[in-house]
């Protein structure tokens, strides 16, 4: 089954801290990976994918198919971070459906 | 670029009416919409997916008599919940993608909140 887990929701940290959020997915074949942003009161907004192999805002995220991993870093945290996250997968289908995790907060405190 | 708008951003209804959610690309054309359901402090649930011009595509369990979708042109999808009960309570929220720039991406709509009394 295609799954998405993010096993924290919530994740504080003071500013200038690292910041690593967890997303593990199952998927049988070769997916492709998401991170998503939600600031306050704001829309959803796609932060990042794995095949752009890029850093938004600071953060990188590294596909691990070993380990069916794709964790979202940032070396030092800043309090307009401090957003919900969320981890998507989107199959090999064609359908370019994505499967969200629950979710995770991030707080980054003065 | 690539802005979604989705009509009316809360709606407050009596239970047994139908209500229209709107959802509309305004500087793309998409191809694909999607519609999400939220529930407070949970995760986007995919509700179906519509390609224009042709029926949507219902996830398993979602009743697709209960929330109707129109996908007729390339800028606009509806979502019909019908006959609302205070269970359809909850956040709604569109997706879209197609286009050059946008096609690989998923861009969101702001949600609609639904109330059911």
């Amino acid at each position: 089954a295609q799954r998405v887990t993010q096993p924290e929701k919530l994740l504080s940290v003071f500013k200038g801290a690292p910041v690593e959020l967890k997303c593990n997915y199952s998927y049988s074949g070769s997916p492709e990976l998401f991170w998503y942003v939600q600031y306050s009161r704001q829309r959803l907004q796609l932060l990042l994918r794995h095949i752009s192999r890029e850093s938004i805002k600071g953060f990188t995220a590294d596909l691990n198919k070993g380990e069916t991993s794709f964790h979202l870093k940032k070396p030092f945290a800043q309090e307009e971070d401090s957003a919900m996250y969320y981890c998507a997968l989107s199959g090999e289908d064609s359908s370019y459906k994505l499967i969200f995790g629950s979710g995770t907060r991030l707080l980054v405190r003065p | 670029g690539a802005v979604v708008s989705q009509h009316p951003s809360r709606v407050i209804c009596k239970s047994g009416t139908s209500v229209k959610i709107e959802c509309r690309s305004l500087d793309f054309q998409a191809t694909t919409m999607f519609w999400y359901r939220q529930f407070p402090k949970q995760s986007l649930m995919l509700m179906a997916t519509s390609n224009e011009g042709s029926k949507a595509t219902y996830e398993q369990g979602v009743e697709k008599d209960k929330f109707l979708i129109n996908h007729a042109s390339l800028t606009l999808s509806t979502l019909t919940v019908t006959s609302a009960h205070p269970e359809d309570s909850s956040f709604y929220i569109c997706s879209a993608r197609g286009g050059l720039a946008t096609q690989e991406t998923q861009y969101f709509g702001p949600g609609t909140r639904l109330l059911v009394l």
